[in-house]
């Protein structure tokens, strides 16, 4: 069965710390790939999003993700963290042969330290 | 102009009552989801239409009954709530498929049974 799985349940970060954040699924087929930001008490938003071409995708807010096919994976990344980053991030992933079914991962809270 | 919408924002009922939540995209989507998320933030997808019709139903108990009149709506009622049925409950739409777009999602609402 289709899953994704984030390695990092909580990150503690300081401010101006770079961020990475794990994310692998499971499925070998053509895939979308996303990451949603849902700051607290407010519906998920997106941060990028990974449909073809490019593997190494720009988003909202300084964010970027990269694609590895290989690895089945789609790291999220950010250089220099900023205290109005903290929130939970979720990544996310669809294929064309699932009937639109868009999984998630488990989410990572990321608190970020001023 | 908001893309999806939910009603209500919040409900607060007590154990054994039926409830119903609305959402409406005027995205002109013809895929809607229903998502559960969890105490722990775990988003779990419940039901996907597709053009008015049911294609996804994750092992949801039966007294969970989604109705979608047309394309633009998909309403959840609950009888019989429980317990365990306290949670955010968020809908989404999206246009499936290669050409597809990310998933976008209502406010939530924020059940609560006591």
């Amino acid at each position: 069965a289709q899953s994704v799985s984030q390695h990092n349940h909580h990150v503690i970060l300081s401010e101006a710390a770079s961020l990475e954040l794990g994310c692998n699924y499971s499925y070998g087929g053509t895939v979308n790939l996303f990451w949603y930001v849902q700051y607290p008490g407010q519906h998920l938003q997106l941060l990028l999003k990974y449909f073809s071409g490019d593997p190494l995708v720009k988003g909202i807010k300084g964010f970027e993700a990269e694609f590895i096919k290989s690895k089945f994976s789609f790291n999220l990344r950010k250089p220099s963290v900023q205290w109005s980053d903290t929130a939970e991030y979720f990544c996310a992933v669809t294929s064309y042969n699932q009937g639109g079914k868009l999984i998630f991962g488990q989410g990572t809270e990321l608190s970020v330290k001023p | 102009d908001t893309a999806v919408s939910q009603t209500p924002k919040y409900l607060v009922t007590q154990m054994g009552n039926d409830k119903s939540i609305k959402c409406e995209q005027n995205l002109g989507h013809d895929t809607m989801y229903w998502y559960k998320q969890d105490s722990k933030k775990f988003l779990k997808i419940m039901f996907s239409y597709n053009n008015k019709e049911l294609i996804i139903n994750e092992t949801v108990p039966n007294r969970f009954s989604p109705k979608s009149p047309d394309k633009a709506h998909l309403n959840l009622h609950i009888n019989s709530l429980e317990l365990g049925d306290s949670a955010v409950y968020f809908c989404a739409s999206r246009k499936p498929g290669q050409g597809g777009t990310e998933a976008f999602f209502g406010q939530g609402t924020r059940l609560t049974v006591v």
